[in-house]
């Protein structure tokens, strides 16, 4: 079946320390995405990738960094410059928009980071 | 003034309702729309997708946007306790780069 795989589902940071969440879709989709997910905020836009090799921050980028070296894999480093870590991690595809549509996105299970 | 407003209820209502659920937003270049429904620790899951102004509708859900008032709504007929989740919606315009908005979520829970 085609979809979204994210990993671990649960995954505790300590102080310190970088934490690798594993975004891999089979959906044969261009574009992919990063987004944090906090109780009554709504689902808001870390980094975005619209080609392999290439990606762009979103609203809340700082203390996290991604890499898009292959089309089906989005990892997402949460990194000890994030000081507020603990959320539910959404990684979403869609297909390369074209100028004249826009495509809609399809999400991940999600992995839910705590701090120890 | 957020981008796209969203009451997070919660909203309960009886098995076999109609179901209302709306949300409002200010950007008049959004022309894409897209309703989501979340279980509790799932990710959302795409339930309707509508371009522009006009009324969608998919089996018990109806997704309807009004422009002109910068409106839309998701109606679940003849509700099912299944239904019972958090809607988002999510608009975006028309623009290369794709970034959707999302809306809070309304927590909808069908009573047997």
């Amino acid at each position: 079946d085609g979809g979204i795989t994210q990993s671990p589902k649960y995954l505790f940071r300590k102080e310190g320390q970088n934490v690798t969440l594993s975004c891999e879709q089979n959906l044969n989709h261009d574009a992919m995405y990063w987004y944090r997910q906090d109780p009554g905020q709504g689902l808001r836009l870390i980094y975005y990738s619209q080609i392999v090799n290439d990606f762009q921050k979103g609203d809340i980028a700082e203390g996290y960094s991604v890499s898009r070296e292959k089309k089906e894999s989005f990892p997402l480093t949460v990194t000890s410059a994030q000081k507020n870590p603990t959320a539910f991690y959404l990684c979403a595809s869609s297909s390369r928009p074209t100028t004249d549509s826009n495509q809609p996105q399809h999400f991940g299970d999600g992995t839910r980071l705590s701090i120890l | 003034q957020k981008e796209v407003e969203q009451d997070p209820g919660p909203l309960s209502v009886p098995e076999g309702a109609i179901v209302s659920l709306n949300c409002t937003y200010s950007n008049s270049a959004f022309q894409y729309f897209m309703w989501y429904r979340q279980y509790s620790r799932k990710g959302p899951e795409l339930l309707m997708y509508t371009y522009s102004s006009g009324n969608k509708e998919d089996g018990r859900f109806t997704a309807q946007v009004d422009k002109s008032s910068k409106y839309i709504s998701l109606f679940i007929r003849d509700s099912q306790p299944s239904d019972s989740a958090t809607y988002l919606c999510a608009m975006s315009s028309a623009r290369p780069g794709n970034q959707f908005y999302f809306g809070t979520g309304t927590s909808l829970t069908v009573i047997p």
